[in-house]
This record gives C-alpha cells, structure tokens and sequence, in this order.
C-alpha cells in the first residue's frame, strides 16, 4: 500500500519567508510526528500528533515553527520567516498504535538562502 | 546522561567481518525498542524490533540487556550493502514526544 508521502520534495527559500510543508501519512495511522534533521545530525523531534489530543510540541524550537493536522489525517509544518539555520530536511513519520513501529516519509529538504 | 546513547563511529569493516553496535538507554521503565537504519539522503527504515529474549533474522542478532540498559546489534557476514547508518529506538515509557527516542546513529562503512 501507499505509504508516507511528503512534499515538496526540496524547498529553496530566501531568508525571511515563510514555508509549509505537506505531509500525507499512511491511511489510518492515528500517530503523526515530525522530526529535523540536519546534515550528518541524528533526527531533533518536533511536534506529535495522536488521534484527536492535544499535540505534543515540547521540540519546536522557536514560536517561529508551528504544525497542524487536519482531519486526523494530512498534516503541515509551517516555519514563519524562515532563517538559514532552519536548513535541514524535515521528516514525517507515522504509527497506528502499537507495536510502535514508525514508517517515515521521504523528507523534504529545507534550503533557506 | 543522555536518554538515548550510540557510538557514532564510523566502523570501518572489510566485507565478511562480524560487527557489533551497543546502545544505552537512561529510562529504566522503558518497553520497547528497535533498531532502524537510515541509507544516506534517505529516510530511516525500520530494521527489526529488540525482544527481551533476544532475536535473529539472517545475519543480524537484536539483544536485550534490562539491567545494564542497554541493547546491542550483531551484523555477521557483513555485506556492501549493510554500509548505512544504525540509530537504536527507544520507547521513553511515558506519554512524551509519542513514548520514542532516537539516538543519534552510528555509522557502519563496509569495504571490499
């Protein structure tokens, strides 16, 4: 089956714009992460979503990043006036339930100018 | 201490070796545990679970130690194609950033 899709797939910006960035994770799987990674970095976390509670977003690093999901489904991250430290690639990840295996999406690769 | 804590190597190793990988964990309450890899520019894969009593598939060995906290992978045979990235899972036990912790990976580089 599908699995989880990400998009855009690369994303070049100018310092100062804001960026969204999609993730359509697998039908059905209540658990939604995403996490950062930046070059030859482990992965930071950033925001959870589980079902209909309250997210968890203990990892966002500044008022500046914030996320939504909608419909228990889809989800965006949205990094307002983007600076050249945001550069990273931005990974989704999602989980029905346990086992607490998660299956990520391919990334979307953040390049702020 | 940090929660979760990997060697970042790189082990570099000639085809056909056997290599070993530990991770030690600080929650003591922690269930559950994995091993992903992550293929350069690419996302992380899950690679197999860690049971307590320990498990095998083909040529990798999950083990569990709980009193020592911390779980290892054996890679025997070793293969070009096992040259990635292992990031040790853990499961914090508790109801924060959704029960998992990665760490920050280590680095197997397998050489003809």
């Amino acid at each position: 089956g599908a699995g989880v899709s990400q998009s855009p797939s690369n994303k070049v910006t100018e310092k100062g714009k804001d960026v969204e960035l999609r993730c359509d994770p697998i039908s059905g799987h209540t658990a939604l992460y995403w996490y950062r990674q930046s070059l030859g970095q482990g992965l930071e976390f950033l925001i959870y979503f589980q079902g209909n509670s309250a997210p968890d977003k203990s990892g966002l690093p500044s008022d500046r990043f914030s996320a939504e999901r909608t419909g228990g489904s889809v989800s965006t991250l949205t990094i307002q006036r983007t600076q050249q430290e945001d550069s990273a690639v931005y990974l989704c990840a999602s989980r029905e339930g346990p086992p607490e295996t998660q299956y990520f999406g391919p990334g979307t690769r953040l390049l702020v100018l | 201490r940090k929660e979760v804590e990997q060697d970042p190597g790189p082990f570099n190793v000639p085809e056909g070796a056997t290599v070993a990988f530990n991770c030690t964990y600080s929650n003591s309450a922690s269930q559950s545990f994995f091993w992903y890899r992550q293929d350069c520019r690419k996302e992380p894969k899950l690679l197999m679970s860690v049971y307590s009593s320990g498990n095998e598939d083909g040529r990798f060995t999950a083990q569990l130690n709980r009193a020592s906290q911390y779980i290892s992978l054996l890679i025997r045979d070793s293969k070009l194609s096992d040259s990635a990235t292992y990031l040790c899972v853990v499961n914090l036990g508790g109801g924060s950033q959704g029960n998992l912790i990665f760490g920050k990976g280590t680095k197997l580089s397998v050489k003809p």
